[in-house]
């Protein structure tokens, strides 16, 4: 089975940066992924992360460490828009047509003023 | 560009009721995929399918069937719907280039079983 553990909630302040961890135990790993999604709204795609190392995009970045079973999600000049729920999820399976993804419960962010 | 939808957006049906939720797509993926979102456990896969024709149960399948004719359509039917069905239901599917990945998700289906 798989086991993904990130925070339940997490409050920063409008302009600063927040770092949101995610750790993983999983038999197979084939990929991260990061997702963000509002309060009433459907997941959109943030990050994919296979390799080690640290992706950026923008504002969002994202590092994943395979032999920890860790991956962040960095967040720099928060908006009051951040304020959402991400969700991090692992794949496993490489075989053809082989796809289980796993997603954790989510950590919710909220960015104050 | 539509890209996913989703129908109906919201459905509310009786135990013991048979029931068919709607997933389109324009971008001709081959993977599509069908979530539950429900508090307390996040997302969880229902059923996939790799291409037309071709289905696998995820981690929660029991009570779905999905089918998969086309490429672009993928229904899910709870053949008698149970109150613990009650949940929000996402289709998404999955385009690739190189080694990047993303899924995209559809508006979502807000389905109350009384």
């Amino acid at each position: 089975g798989q086991n993904i553990d990130q925070p339940t909630e997490m409050t920063a302040t409008e302009g600063a940066i927040v770092q949101i961890n995610c750790t993983y135990q999983t038999s197979g790993f084939n990929g991260l992924f990061w997702y963000q999604q509002h309060a009433g709204e459907a997941p959109t795609f943030l990050s994919y992360n296979v390799l080690d190392g640290l992706e950026e995009k923008g504002r969002f970045s994202s590092f994943l460490s395979r032999s920890k079973g860790y991956s962040y999600l960095l967040l720099k000049e928060l908006q009051m828009k951040d304020s959402a729920s991400y969700l991090c999820a692992v794949r496993r399976g490489s075989g053809a047509g082989s796809y289980q993804l796993t997603f954790g419960k989510g950590t919710k962010l909220s960015v104050i003023p | 560009d539509a890209g996913i939808t989703q129908s109906p957006r919201y459905k509310i049906t009786e135990t013991g009721r048979q029931v068919t939720l709607m997933c389109h797509q324009t971008w001709s993926h081959s993977y599509m995929f069908w979530y539950r979102q429900d508090l307390g456990h996040g997302l969880r896969l229902i059923y996939y399918s790799a291409a037309a024709d071709i289905t696998d149960k995820g981690e929660v399948p029991d009570g779905y069937v999905v089918s998969r004719s086309k490429t672009e359509n993928f229904p899910l039917t709870l053949e008698s719907a149970t109150r613990s069905q009650t949940s929000v239901y996402f289709c998404a599917s999955r385009r690739t280039s190189g080694r990047q990945e993303t899924q995209y998700f559809g508006p979502g289906t807000r389905l109350l079983v009384l």
